[in-house]
Parts: structure tokens; sequence; C-alpha cells
């Protein structure tokens, strides 16, 4: 299975800094059709996850703009410009472009 | 608005078979999309268990291929999910989510948080 390395596992910020979250593949998301299926997702407490990132870089519905993806091949980053209250919780990267899809094992952002 | 609901017993004994419900409303299964059971294990793992797709067929996690069954009852617009032979490693919570194309999981159940303990 393809391992996501997600670093790092923990980030503390404060209001208003801007982060950003990598996530290392062990096999290039690459497919031979040029889709890379690389998703991040966002579970705050008490909640459900929820999709911010979808192929990399598109925003999912309703997302605020201030997450953005970017990244190829085996080395993806989620950036947050400004974070703000609601956006503490774990994150995670997923892929499907090798079966079985596979998850990264979260990072959990906190308040400094 | 799509909404889906997981239910289910919360403890389960080791070596019985896990049985969880997913009651969608605000959108039939055999319309479209592939409906899948993802769980959480305590400290935060994350794991794809597989899914039921809109016109029956069926992915299951290689991992768990051996024990898990996903079906459903189109009567009554939900799917289901059983694995057997459970150990406690198997105490997680398990959502269950609608899949619009690969891994992208645009609506999710609330989870059900389910112990495997004698």
């Amino acid at each position: 299975d393809v391992v996501l390395t997600q670093t790092p596992s923990t980030l503390s910020a404060t209001i208003g800094q801007s982060v950003s979250i990598s996530c290392r593949s062990s096999q290039s998301l690459l497919d031979s059709a040029g889709n890379t299926y690389l998703y991040w997702y966002l579970q705050r407490p008490g909640q459900s996850p929820q999709l911010l990132i979808y192929l990399v870089s598109n925003l999912g519905s309703g997302v605020p703009n201030r997450f953005s993806g970017s990244g190829s091949g085996t080395d993806f980053t989620l950036k947050i410009s400004g974070v703000e209250a609601e956006d503490l919780g774990v994150y995670y990267c997923m892929q499907a472009t090798h079966a079985p899809y596979t998850f990264g094992a979260g990072t959990k952002l906190e308040l400094k | 608005e799509i909404q889906l609901q997981e239910s289910g017993p919360g403890l389960v004994k080791p070596s019985q078979s896990l049985s969880l419900t997913c009651s969608v409303t605000g959108y039939t299964i055999t319309s479209g999309y592939d409906w899948s059971w993802i769980r959480k294990f305590p400290g935060n793992k994350m794991e794809w268990m597989g899914y039921i797709s809109y016109s029956g067929s069926t992915n299951y996690n290689p991992s768990l291929k051996s024990r898990i069954s996903i079906t459903r009852d189109t009567s009554k617009n939900q799917f289901f999910l059983q694995l057997n032979s459970v150990t406690t490693e198997d105490t997680a919570t398990y959502y269950c989510a609608r899949e619009a194309i690969a891994a992208l999981f645009d609506y999710w159940g609330q989870g059900v948080m389910v112990t495997v303990s004698s």
C-alpha cells in the first residue's frame, strides 16, 4: 500500500499565522492518464471529516480561499494563509491513485 | 439536503460480527456515486474499508477482504457494513460517506463508535 507521511504531526499556531503541512507519498501519485488523486480533509473536534482540497489544488465547495494545495508526484503541501479559530482540528491527506485508498497519519493543528 | 446516518451496536464481543447501517436521505443510492465505509482508530489513524456502487458492485480494502461485506437495501435507501471475526483492533469510529469521484468524499455521517471488548 502507498504510505503517506505527513509532517509535522502537531502544529501550534496563532490566529492569523500562515502554516503549511507536508504530505509525502511512497510512490508517485500521478497516474497514466495524467491525474493526481491527492486530497486534503479536515476533522474538527467532534465532527466528521470534511473535504478541503481535491485533486491536489482544487478547493472544495464552501471552503475558504485561505486554504490552498500544491505539489506533484510524491510531494504535496496544504497551506493555510491566516489561521482562524475554526481551522483547529486534524488534517489528513489521502490518495486514491493506487488501490487501496490510503490516508496520512494526520496533523493536529492547535492554538499556541 | 443529503444526509447520512450510521446506526448499530456500540459494543461487540471479540470473534463476533460487527454490523452497521447507513441510512441515506436526500439522495437515492441507486442514482449514482459509490457509498463507502471509513473508520478512524483511537489515535487518529484512518482506514478506507470499501464501498458499494450505485449499481451494486463492491470494492474492498484487501486488508479486510476476507472479513468484510457491504450490502444494501434499496427499498430503504440504506447500505450496510458487516465485519466478521472482530478483534479489539477493530475498535474504532465508523463513518459512512458518499464518494463523488475517487476518494472525493463529499457527504459523511456523524460516525458511530464501536468498541470490541468482552
